[in-house]
């Protein structure tokens, strides 16, 4: 089945550094997500990609949709305390119904005041 | 103001005792999802609703169903809770782009 690789699965940066996770496919996808899971909590939309090549920001964080449809990344910078949590991206291919999301297994960020 | 709102944020059950899960959205969104998500796992899709069309996975256990009364609202029951069924269940909303819209998620303990 469709499988979305995401590394590193887990990472320990000192605040201030920057950060940068990706995720890779081998099926093409229409868009691509990137959600942020803190413990207890639902995941949380960050950056949202539509198109081949898009590049978004939303203010620390900055997402690319791979121009080959088959992969995405997301930086941050500057990390601070609080960006510590799972990320997760998820892709999507529209089907007939349902625009089922494909994840990845999740980067786990702790960030070391 | 939340959109996606689930109640309760923690449910108990005792094993076998039928437990049912709420979940409302105010962004008036046609597709609404359910899924369980273990321990640092990623949500696995149980089943969603596209309008009043019920669309169940493949791998869905029996003992889960759902019930989408109206646009806005829509429930998990899970019918003999095991030892297994232990988890956070999420619910997710969608309209017109693929983006999905996450509520805070139900911790399920089974006891």
């Amino acid at each position: 089945g469709q499988q979305l690789n995401q590394s590193p699965q887990s990472m320990f940066i000192q605040e201030g550094e920057d950060v940068s996770m990706n995720c890779t496919s081998s099926s093409i996808f229409n868009t691509w997500l990137w959600y942020k899971q803190d413990p207890g909590e639902g995941p949380v939309l960050l950056i949202a990609l539509y198109k081949a090549g898009e590049l978004t920001s939303n203010g620390r964080l900055t997402a690319q949709f791979g121009i080959t449809r088959k992969d995405s990344f997301l930086n941050i910078s500057a990390s601070i305390p609080s960006d510590v949590g799972i990320y997760f991206c998820a892709a999507c291919k529209e089907e007939t119904s349902g625009s089922r999301l494909t994840f990845g297994e999740g980067t786990q960020l702790t960030v070391n005041p | 103001d939340a959109m996606v709102i689930q109640n309760p944020r923690y449910q108990v059950t005792q094993f076998g005792k039928p437990v049912t899960l709420s979940c409302s959205q105010t962004l008036n969104h046609n597709v609404m999802y359910w899924y369980q998500q273990k321990s640092s796992q990623a949500p696995k899709l149980l089943f969603h609703y596209y309008d009043k069309d019920f669309n169940n996975e493949a791998d869905t256990p029996d003992n889960f169903q759902s019930r989408r009364p109206n646009t806005s609202f829509c429930f998990l029951d899970i019918r003999s809770p095991g030892l297994g069924d232990a988890a956070m269940y999420l619910c997710a909303t969608r309209y017109i782009s693929d983006t999905q819209y996450f509520g805070p998620g139900t911790r399920l303990t089974v006891l």
